[in-house]
């Protein structure tokens, strides 16, 4: 039961240009997701995060958008850079109260930035 | 300020044979979660463990234990090796952020079973 889905395995954009990645997730328990970064040999690296209590959550080139009544989330990139080509992970939790949560992963979308 | 820790890097080990893995967590965070990530798939849930008490399980079997220390460090160990526990393990701590739990993962340990 993948409650965590990202269809997309790879996405190629120029660099300069918008990523969109998406992610869809099934269980409406969950309450905060989140995006993680992973480079090869690396452990993944927290990107940005949004609670379902906001649909848009920003950090610099990073925007995170939230739509609960579709269940779905989306990652923009703007604007793409090289150094962003890695693997990108969705990422949900519904403890969000609670000492620390578990989270549930999407199988990930290799981004790759060319110059 | 030193990030999520994790020992060894790379280990290999043959079937039916135990392996231990170790995390020290940031500086302050008293949650430790282990994940395995298997090739070509998002990070599996193991463990969570909060102020030394396990908070959590993931759908794993028995050969799979782990404990925190009172220094918020923790070891997973996995008993009767199989050739499917090859994967990367990921150790996790965790802090409140304006009331919400955010992970901070280590560099991971590649684990081999011949």
């Amino acid at each position: 039961d993948q409650q965590v889905k990202q269809n997309s395995p790879s996405l190629s954009v120029q660099e300069g240009r918008i990523s969109i990645l998406n992610c869809d997730y099934t269980n409406s328990m969950f309450d905060y997701f989140l995006w993680y970064k992973k480079y090869p040999a690396e452990g993944p690296t927290f990107l940005i995060s949004i609670s379902s209590i906001k649909d848009k959550n920003e950090d610099g080139r990073f925007t995170v958008f939230l739509n609960k009544s579709a269940k779905h989330l989306s990652l923009h990139i703007v604007p793409s850079q090289p150094g962003d080509s890695a693997v990108y992970f969705c990422a949900a939790s519904y403890d969000g109260g609670a000492s620390g949560s578990r989270l549930t992963f999407g199988e990930g979308t290799q981004l790759t930035v060319n110059p | 300020d030193a990030g999520v820790t994790q020992s060894p890097t790379h280990l290999i080990k043959t079937r039916g044979q135990q392996v231990t893995l170790r995390c020290s967590p940031i500086s302050g965070h008293k949650s430790v979660s282990w994940y395995q990530q298997v090739l070509g798939q998002g990070p599996q849930f193991i463990f969570q463990y909060y102020e030394k008490e396990e908070r959590g399980r993931g759908n794993f079997p028995d050969r799979f234990s782990a404990r925190q220390f009172p220094n918020y460090s923790s070891e997973l160990n996995v008993n009767a090796l199989l050739l499917g526990d090859s994967a990367l393990y990921l150790c996790a701590s965790s802090i409140s952020h304006r009331g919400w739990w955010e992970q901070y993962f280590g560099p991971g340990t590649r684990l081999t079973v011949t």
